[in-house]
């Protein structure tokens, strides 16, 4: 297991379809978080699960955004009716839990046109 | 909710120099905060943390100072290369819940 993987890392839709975003943690870890980066921005947090509950959403999750994680080991970001708003990178990281630092992938970067 | 406060927003820096990048939090009940390096089209890297009980930590030319009091914690790099060019983040915690500043954008010039 050499780190966070993510899946696809470049993905450009047009406005109002879906698409979805996988992402595979470090194996031990049971935390797992989804965060958005803009250009020239931090992290912002999204929504995070531990084992497969999903423990904490951000209201930057509008209803278009759902986030799954069924057996508490890959996660799936799915966002409906894309809107060029939604245009940045998703990072997914994993840890422990706790006081942990994070272990990111390396991003999924969405374009919408 | 927590609100981490970074600056500067760029720093350029020679080569050799000393950088140093300074963030403030706002909820006194965080505890863990680390910093995060990142290269262009790759995801944040972890390079150093630290815990409330501790007020400083070093490792080889990077360091992390922390006042608790003061609700701020600064990044210390001696002896920059180019390198050490990159988007370096802040970070607080409490129980695995963090937030980020929102990055410094450091240039070692050679």
């Amino acid at each position: 297991d050499t780190g966070v993987s993510q899946d696809p890392r470049h993905k450009i839709t047009k406005r109002g379809q879906n698409v979805t975003f996988r992402c595979d943690p470090i194996s031990e870890h049971n935390r797992l978080y989804w965060y958005r980066q803009t250009l020239g921005q931090g992290p912002e947090f999204l929504t995070y699960f531990q084992n497969e509950a999903q423990l904490e959403k951000s209201r930057l999750l509008s209803d278009r955004f759902s986030a799954e994680r069924p057996k508490g080991s890959f996660s799936t970001l799915e966002i409906q009716r894309t809107e060029q708003g939604d245009s940045a990178m998703y990072l997914c990281a994993s840890t422990l839990g706790g006081d942990y630092g994070y272990t990111f992938g390396s991003g999924t970067r969405l374009t919408v046109v | 909710g927590e609100n981490v406060e970074q600056h500067p927003s760029t720093l350029s820096v020679q080569e050799g120099d000393s950088a140093v990048i300074k963030c403030t939090y706002s909820d006194s009940a965080s505890n863990y905060f680390p910093w995060y390096k990142q290269e262009l089209g790759k995801g944040p890297q972890l390079i150093i943390d630290i815990r409330s009980n501790v007020g400083e930590k070093k490792d080889q030319r990077i360091a992390v100072t922390l006042n608790k009091t003061a609700k701020h914690f600064s990044l210390h790099i001696t002896e920059t290369q180019p390198e050490d060019s990159a988007v370096y983040f802040c970070a607080a915690s409490e129980l695995g819940d963090m937030r980020f500043g929102a990055g410094t954008r450091l240039t070692v010039k050679p």
